[in-house]
């Protein structure tokens, strides 16, 4: 358990749709990154956030939007949804900002249908 | 573009076998490279390189980092059928804080 914590596991939803994916960091982590991964991508960086404010952005589609609140979890808001949004959508933590991706969450798989 | 290339892509090998895993990497000031175990859900960090040709070890596996020619590798000894995997290679880079590579899938056969 890397003590990062997504929910929801799974979640369906129909083209057109708008869903939330949410991440708690482990304790102590300031810092949270957003990847996806689909089959043909792989693992892509979408967002990163610390302490509250947005740090690095990646390859984030406009339908997309996040945030990290004050008590330092972090929602990824999916809008618009289309059939090539399906994926995997891991949340990653880290203490700093230069140190990501060592403790990943176990990821919320989004199909849309 | 920051690129991170791994090869091969799939391979299977019979139990006890040593395989090598190869990554290179073209990125923007570079930083570090990261290798990655992904079995059924999330990619499992396995190392760190930041330094050249010092090779970090845990157990059976083992990779180094040669920053002059871009690139590293991930051994695994005496493979076991648990070792079946995809390994992802990741490099940071000044832009983006992971790029990863598509990875290589590893079937281990008894």
């Amino acid at each position: 358990d890397s003590g990062v914590t997504q929910t929801p596991k799974h979640l369906i939803t129909a083209t057109g749709q708008r869903v939330t994916l949410r991440c708690s960091p482990r304790s102590g982590d300031l810092s949270v990154y957003w990847y996806q991964q689909s089959l043909d991508q792989g693992l892509q960086f979408l967002i990163q956030y610390y302490n509250g404010e947005e740090r690095a952005k990646g390859n984030i589609l406009e339908r997309f939007s996040a945030q990290q609140f004050p008590d330092l979890h972090s929602e990824l808001n999916l809008s618009s949804l289309e059939l090539g949004d399906s994926a995997l959508y891991f949340c990653a933590s880290s203490v700093a900002t230069d140190a990501p991706g060592a403790f990943f969450g176990q990821g919320t798989r989004l199909t849309v249908v | 573009e920051d690129k991170v290339v791994q090869s091969p892509l799939s391979l299977v090998v019979h139990e006890g076998d040593t395989v090598t895993l190869n990554c290179s990497y073209e990125v923007t000031n570079f930083r570090s490279l990261l290798w990655y175990k992904q079995e059924k859900k999330a990619p499992t960090f396995l190392f760190m390189l930041t330094s050249s040709g010092i090779e970090k070890k845990s157990g059976r596996l083992s990779s180094i980092l040669d920053k002059k020619e871009l690139f590293s590798i991930l051994n695994i000894t005496a493979t076991q059928t648990g070792d079946s995997a995809v390994y992802l290679c990741a490099a940071i880079s000044g832009n983006t804080p992971l790029v990863f590579g598509k990875g290589t899938r590893l079937s281990v056969i008894a």
